[in-house]
């Protein structure tokens, strides 16, 4: 079936610091690649997003980059805070998948002060 | 408005008990979703609604029965469930149309089965 994959599990970054989490996809033709924050006792919430067609999106301290190429897309957080801290899920519609999404396995970020 | 609404947010159950997850939107989504997830992994897809039809059902034991009684509201009924089903059941919902499938999720049901 189609897979995301996720790396690193863990990542731990001092406040400030800039955090990186990327996910690879297998299938070419996916169209549509959401990255999802899940705090504690919540459920997750989109933080960007980003469509096939583009390569960047930036919103204030989130960019998402993709490469179509290599198939792989990443999240890049800036200037960390202690309320970055949670984890954080890829995801990645798949082409003949309708409204299905697949999620990567995860990636628990903590920023430490 | 894009709050998804589920209730009830903790829940302990027997074996045999029966019981029911419900779940609201006013968002006007056609689309709604329910996920299992079990602690430090993704959500996993268990049922998909589009128009109030179920469209999709990942082989999920029918232990577990969805209902849409209509497009805001979505049920999840348990029945005879295992210790193994104790999990964060969250509800999402999100447009039909579109490439852009943002889904909305609620905050969860935490389930023990005793």
């Amino acid at each position: 079936g189609e897979n995301v994959e996720q790396h690193p599990s863990t990542l731990s970054v001092q406040e400030g610091d800039s955090a990186v989490i990327k996910c690879t996809y297998s299938d070419s033709a996916s169209n549509y690649f959401p990255w999802y924050k899940q705090e504690l006792g919540k459920g997750p919430q989109l933080i960007i997003d980003i469509r096939s067609n583009v390569g960047e999106k930036k919103d204030q301290r989130i960019a998402v980059t993709l490469n179509k190429t290599a198939k792989h897309f990443s999240l890049h957080i800036t200037e960390t805070q202690p309320e970055d801290s949670a984890v954080y899920f890829c995801a990645a519609r798949f082409s003949g998948s309708a409204r299905q999404l697949t999620f990567g396995s995860g990636t628990q970020l903590t920023v430490l002060p | 408005d894009t709050e998804v609404t589920q209730t009830p947010k903790h829940l302990v159950m027997g074996m045999t008990n029966k019981k029911s997850l419900k779940c609201e939107q006013h968002m006007g989504h056609r689309a709604m979703y329910w996920y299992k997830q079990k602690a430090k992994k993704p959500p996993e897809l268990m049922f998909v609604y589009s128009y109030e039809k179920l469209s999709i059902n990942e082989s999920v034991p029918s232990r577990f029965s969805p209902e849409c009684p209509n497009s805001s509201l979505l049920n999840l009924h348990l029945h005879a469930l295992q210790p193994e089903d104790s999990a964060l059941y969250l509800c999402a919902s999100s447009q039909l149309t579109g490439v852009v499938n943002i889904q909305y999720f609620g905050a969860g049901t935490r389930l023990s089965v005793l």
